[in-house]
Protein backbone atom coordinates (compact mmCIF):
# COMPACT_ATOMS: atom_id res chain seq x y z
CA UNK A 1 0.00 0.00 0.00
CA UNK A 2 1.26 3.49 -1.15
CA UNK A 3 1.39 5.72 1.50
CA UNK A 4 0.31 9.42 1.73
CA UNK A 5 2.36 11.57 -0.56
CA UNK A 6 3.34 14.95 0.22
CA UNK A 7 5.86 17.99 -1.77
CA UNK A 8 7.71 19.67 -1.75
CA UNK A 9 9.79 18.23 1.34
CA UNK A 10 11.94 21.73 2.25
CA UNK A 11 10.42 25.07 0.98
CA UNK A 12 12.15 28.42 1.90
CA UNK A 13 10.44 31.70 1.44
CA UNK A 14 10.78 35.18 2.46
CA UNK A 15 7.64 36.91 4.11
CA UNK A 16 5.24 38.10 2.19
CA UNK A 17 5.77 35.36 -0.67
CA UNK A 18 2.82 32.89 -1.38
CA UNK A 19 3.33 29.00 -1.54
CA UNK A 20 1.64 25.86 -2.06
CA UNK A 21 2.14 22.11 -0.74
CA UNK A 22 0.31 19.35 -2.42
CA UNK A 23 -0.92 15.99 -0.96
CA UNK A 24 -1.61 12.81 -2.55
CA UNK A 25 -3.75 10.54 0.11
CA UNK A 26 -4.14 6.48 0.49
CA UNK A 27 -6.10 5.40 -2.03
CA UNK A 28 -9.92 4.70 -0.81
CA UNK A 29 -9.13 7.09 1.95
CA UNK A 30 -11.73 9.88 2.59
CA UNK A 31 -11.12 12.03 4.81
CA UNK A 32 -7.89 14.20 4.29
CA UNK A 33 -6.47 16.31 6.88
CA UNK A 34 -3.63 19.11 6.86
CA UNK A 35 -1.79 19.91 10.01
CA UNK A 36 0.75 22.37 11.41
CA UNK A 37 3.64 21.63 13.56
CA UNK A 38 5.47 24.00 14.98
CA UNK A 39 8.71 22.53 16.77
CA UNK A 40 8.39 21.34 20.35
CA UNK A 41 4.52 21.85 19.82
CA UNK A 42 1.99 18.63 18.65
CA UNK A 43 0.05 19.03 15.43
CA UNK A 44 -2.75 21.71 15.30
CA UNK A 45 -4.80 20.91 12.56
CA UNK A 46 -5.28 23.59 10.26
CA UNK A 47 -8.27 21.97 7.64
CA UNK A 48 -10.31 18.60 7.14
CA UNK A 49 -12.02 17.10 4.37
CA UNK A 50 -14.14 14.22 3.89
CA UNK A 51 -14.15 13.26 0.20
CA UNK A 52 -14.49 16.87 -1.26
CA UNK A 53 -16.25 18.72 1.28
CA UNK A 54 -14.44 20.49 4.57
CA UNK A 55 -15.63 18.93 7.83
CA UNK A 56 -13.37 21.65 9.58
CA UNK A 57 -11.24 24.37 9.09
CA UNK A 58 -12.15 26.28 12.46
CA UNK A 59 -8.16 27.16 12.80
CA UNK A 60 -7.69 27.96 9.65
CA UNK A 61 -6.08 31.18 9.27
CA UNK A 62 -8.70 32.21 6.32
CA UNK A 63 -7.14 36.12 5.43
CA UNK A 64 -3.68 34.12 4.16
CA UNK A 65 -4.63 30.39 4.03
CA UNK A 66 -6.90 28.42 1.54
CA UNK A 67 -7.00 24.77 1.08
CA UNK A 68 -8.58 22.71 -1.86
CA UNK A 69 -9.55 18.80 -2.23
CA UNK A 70 -10.43 18.46 -5.73
CA UNK A 71 -12.52 15.67 -6.85
CA UNK A 72 -12.80 13.65 -3.48
CA UNK A 73 -8.25 12.98 -3.87
CA UNK A 74 -5.28 15.12 -4.28
CA UNK A 75 -5.38 18.39 -2.14
CA UNK A 76 -3.58 21.64 -2.33
CA UNK A 77 -2.78 24.13 0.78
CA UNK A 78 -1.75 27.58 0.06
CA UNK A 79 -0.04 30.60 1.97
CA UNK A 80 -0.24 34.03 1.05
CA UNK A 81 1.30 36.15 1.72
CA UNK A 82 3.41 34.13 4.36
CA UNK A 83 4.36 34.94 7.61
CA UNK A 84 7.33 34.81 9.77
CA UNK A 85 5.64 32.46 12.28
CA UNK A 86 4.43 29.93 9.79
CA UNK A 87 7.50 28.46 9.65
CA UNK A 88 6.30 24.98 10.23
CA UNK A 89 6.41 21.77 9.19
CA UNK A 90 2.81 21.08 7.30
CA UNK A 91 1.58 17.22 7.81
CA UNK A 92 -0.74 15.66 5.75
CA UNK A 93 -2.86 12.87 6.71
CA UNK A 94 -5.52 10.67 5.31
CA UNK A 95 -7.92 8.15 7.46
CA UNK A 96 -10.08 5.58 6.00
CA UNK A 97 -12.87 6.65 7.80
CA UNK A 98 -13.17 10.01 9.95
CA UNK A 99 -11.66 10.75 13.20
CA UNK A 100 -11.98 7.66 14.97
CA UNK A 101 -9.93 5.60 12.47
CA UNK A 102 -6.41 5.90 12.42
CA UNK A 103 -4.25 8.69 10.43
CA UNK A 104 -1.55 7.95 7.90
CA UNK A 105 0.88 11.01 8.12
CA UNK A 106 2.75 11.57 4.88
CA UNK A 107 6.57 12.90 5.27
CA UNK A 108 5.63 16.57 5.10
CA UNK A 109 7.10 19.90 4.31
CA UNK A 110 9.45 21.84 6.13
CA UNK A 111 8.78 25.55 5.54
CA UNK A 112 11.37 28.37 6.49
CA UNK A 113 9.51 32.01 5.95
CA UNK A 114 13.13 34.29 5.79
CA UNK B 1 -7.64 24.05 30.17
CA UNK B 2 -6.12 22.74 27.32
CA UNK B 3 -8.69 19.38 25.71
CA UNK B 4 -5.47 17.15 25.19
CA UNK B 5 -3.01 17.27 28.36
CA UNK B 6 0.81 15.34 28.42
CA UNK B 7 3.76 15.80 30.28
CA UNK B 8 6.14 17.86 28.51
CA UNK B 9 9.10 15.88 29.68
CA UNK B 10 11.70 14.92 29.09
CA UNK B 11 11.36 11.67 30.40
CA UNK B 12 14.40 9.92 30.98
CA UNK B 13 14.18 6.06 31.80
CA UNK B 14 17.11 3.35 31.59
CA UNK B 15 17.02 0.67 29.34
CA UNK B 16 15.42 -2.62 29.85
CA UNK B 17 13.10 -0.74 32.33
CA UNK B 18 9.17 0.66 32.25
CA UNK B 19 8.74 3.64 30.53
CA UNK B 20 5.23 4.96 31.59
CA UNK B 21 3.44 7.91 29.47
CA UNK B 22 0.11 9.77 30.41
CA UNK B 23 -2.53 11.90 29.32
CA UNK B 24 -5.45 13.33 30.14
CA UNK B 25 -8.33 14.81 28.12
CA UNK B 26 -11.27 17.49 28.76
CA UNK B 27 -13.65 16.49 26.49
CA UNK B 28 -16.36 13.50 28.54
CA UNK B 29 -17.75 12.54 24.88
CA UNK B 30 -14.45 11.10 23.64
CA UNK B 31 -14.77 8.30 21.89
CA UNK B 32 -11.08 7.06 20.71
CA UNK B 33 -7.47 7.23 21.69
CA UNK B 34 -4.32 6.93 19.73
CA UNK B 35 -0.74 6.75 20.25
CA UNK B 36 1.56 8.29 17.75
CA UNK B 37 5.33 7.91 18.48
CA UNK B 38 7.10 10.88 16.61
CA UNK B 39 11.16 10.37 16.01
CA UNK B 40 12.57 13.69 15.55
CA UNK B 41 12.46 14.96 12.19
CA UNK B 42 9.81 12.63 11.06
CA UNK B 43 6.32 12.11 11.10
CA UNK B 44 4.15 11.43 13.59
CA UNK B 45 3.55 6.92 13.53
CA UNK B 46 0.38 5.13 14.84
CA UNK B 47 1.77 3.02 17.70
CA UNK B 48 -1.76 1.63 19.55
CA UNK B 49 -5.36 2.80 19.55
CA UNK B 50 -8.02 1.89 22.14
CA UNK B 51 -11.47 2.39 22.01
CA UNK B 52 -13.10 1.13 25.59
CA UNK B 53 -11.85 1.02 29.39
CA UNK B 54 -9.20 -1.17 30.25
CA UNK B 55 -5.81 -2.50 29.12
CA UNK B 56 -4.82 -3.23 25.66
CA UNK B 57 -1.19 -4.71 24.68
CA UNK B 58 0.75 -4.79 21.52
CA UNK B 59 4.05 -6.31 22.09
CA UNK B 60 6.11 -4.07 24.54
CA UNK B 61 3.56 -1.75 24.13
CA UNK B 62 0.20 -1.28 26.46
CA UNK B 63 -2.45 1.52 26.52
CA UNK B 64 -4.54 1.97 29.46
CA UNK B 65 -7.57 3.61 29.11
CA UNK B 66 -10.01 5.00 32.38
CA UNK B 67 -12.83 6.93 30.87
CA UNK B 68 -14.68 7.85 34.15
CA UNK B 69 -11.26 9.70 34.70
CA UNK B 70 -10.30 10.87 31.45
CA UNK B 71 -6.90 9.45 31.61
CA UNK B 72 -4.95 7.42 28.90
CA UNK B 73 -1.60 5.64 29.50
CA UNK B 74 0.73 4.24 27.47
CA UNK B 75 3.38 1.43 29.00
CA UNK B 76 6.75 0.68 27.17
CA UNK B 77 8.16 -2.59 28.50
CA UNK B 78 11.44 -3.52 28.46
CA UNK B 79 12.61 -0.37 26.91
CA UNK B 80 15.28 0.22 24.32
CA UNK B 81 17.03 3.08 23.09
CA UNK B 82 15.01 3.21 19.28
CA UNK B 83 11.95 3.85 21.75
CA UNK B 84 13.73 7.42 22.55
CA UNK B 85 11.04 9.43 20.29
CA UNK B 86 7.84 12.15 21.08
CA UNK B 87 5.35 10.16 22.25
CA UNK B 88 1.90 11.85 21.26
CA UNK B 89 -1.69 11.17 22.66
CA UNK B 90 -4.41 12.24 20.90
CA UNK B 91 -8.03 12.17 21.12
CA UNK B 92 -11.66 11.83 19.13
CA UNK B 93 -14.78 12.81 19.79
CA UNK B 94 -17.56 15.08 17.99
CA UNK B 95 -15.94 14.26 14.49
CA UNK B 96 -12.65 16.20 15.80
CA UNK B 97 -8.90 14.77 16.34
CA UNK B 98 -7.13 16.69 19.08
CA UNK B 99 -3.63 15.84 19.95
CA UNK B 100 -1.58 16.81 22.94
CA UNK B 101 1.92 18.58 22.83
CA UNK B 102 4.15 15.09 23.11
CA UNK B 103 5.85 13.55 25.59
CA UNK B 104 10.07 13.26 25.05
CA UNK B 105 10.71 10.00 25.95
CA UNK B 106 14.66 9.25 26.37
CA UNK B 107 16.24 5.97 27.48
CA UNK B 108 19.28 5.62 28.46
CA UNK B 109 22.12 3.04 27.84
Amino acid sequence: EAGVAQSPRYKIIEKRQSVAFWCNPISGHATLYWYQQILGQGPKLLIQFQNNGVVDDSQLPKDRFSAERLKGVDSTLKIQPAKLEDSAVYLCASSFLRVESPLHFGNGTRLTVT
Amino acid sequence: QKEVEQNSGPLSVPEGAIASLNCTYSDRGSQSFFWYRQYSGKSPELIMSIYSNGDKEDGRFTAQLNKASQYVSLLIRDSQPSDSATYLCAVSGNEKLTFGTGTRLTIIP
